[in-house]
């Protein structure tokens, strides 16, 4: 299947910076993606959502962005608190009646105080 | 308070033995899925189902075996042919819908092989 991967494995910010956390996709037909947010030994979160028709969408503190041009997904996170730190996944979905899921493998993002 | 529920969270294993792991939903969800997530790797999919009494397999069915009799639940056994089955494991569901892709998960289950 398509593969979904992130640029950098680990992110650290100081505690009120913003963050930003890319994702890479090769799957062109991927029409929807999202953002999950996992703490240690919990499951995923969903933080934020897109489709493809879409090249922005905010959310409380978060914001994403989609570059269909170049396959390109980023989150975005205003103000980072301490209790953002965690491991952030993008997701995408191609076509089919499925609707699977292909997940990244992630990116550690850790607050500094 | 709905939600998806997972049990038990901790889970261990000698080698040999089968064990099943619960799924439960009250959110009224069409379809389920489980996952298998290693250290510092994505969620790889295991098995999904989309409606009660039906499954497929997902990239790594190998060793693992699903029921889906009820809506509600969909249990999840590693049997004793999964080589490598130490990881933490999470269920998710959607409502199916057209246009719904998102997946809400449960707390995970850690199963460890002595």
């Amino acid at each position: 299947g398509e593969s979904v991967g992130l640029h950098l494995p680990t992110l650290s910010v100081q505690e009120g910076d913003n963050s930003i956390i890319n994702c890479a996709y090769s799957n062109s037909a991927s029409d929807y993606f999202i953002w999950y947010k996992q703490e240690s030994g919990k499951g995923p979160q969903f933080i934020i959502d897109i489709r493809s028709n879409m090249d922005k969408r905010q959310g409380q503190r978060v914001t994403v962005l989609l570059n269909k041009t170049v396959k390109h997904l980023s989150l975005q996170i205003a103000a980072t608190q301490p209790g953002d730190s965690a491991v952030y996944f993008c997701a995408e979905s191609g076509t089919g009646s499925a609707r699977q899921l292909t997940f990244g493998s992630g990116t550690q993002l850790t607050v500094l105080p | 308070d709905g939600g998806i529920t997972q049990s038990p969270k901790y889970l261990f294993r000698k080698e040999g033995q089968n064990v099943t792991l619960s799924c439960e939903q009250n959110l009224n969800h069409d379809a389920m899925y489980w996952y298998r997530q290693d250290p510092g790797q994505g969620l790889r999919l295991i098995y999904y189902s989309q409606i009660v009494n039906d499954f497929q397999k997902g990239d790594i069915a190998e060793g693992y075996s699903v029921s889906r009799e009820k809506k509600e639940s969909f249990p999840l056994t590693v049997t004793s042919a999964q080589k490598n089955p130490t990881a933490f494991y999470l269920c998710a569901s959607n409502s199916g819908g057209a246009g719904t892709d998102t997946q809400y998960f449960g707390p995970g289950t850690r199963l460890t092989v002595l």
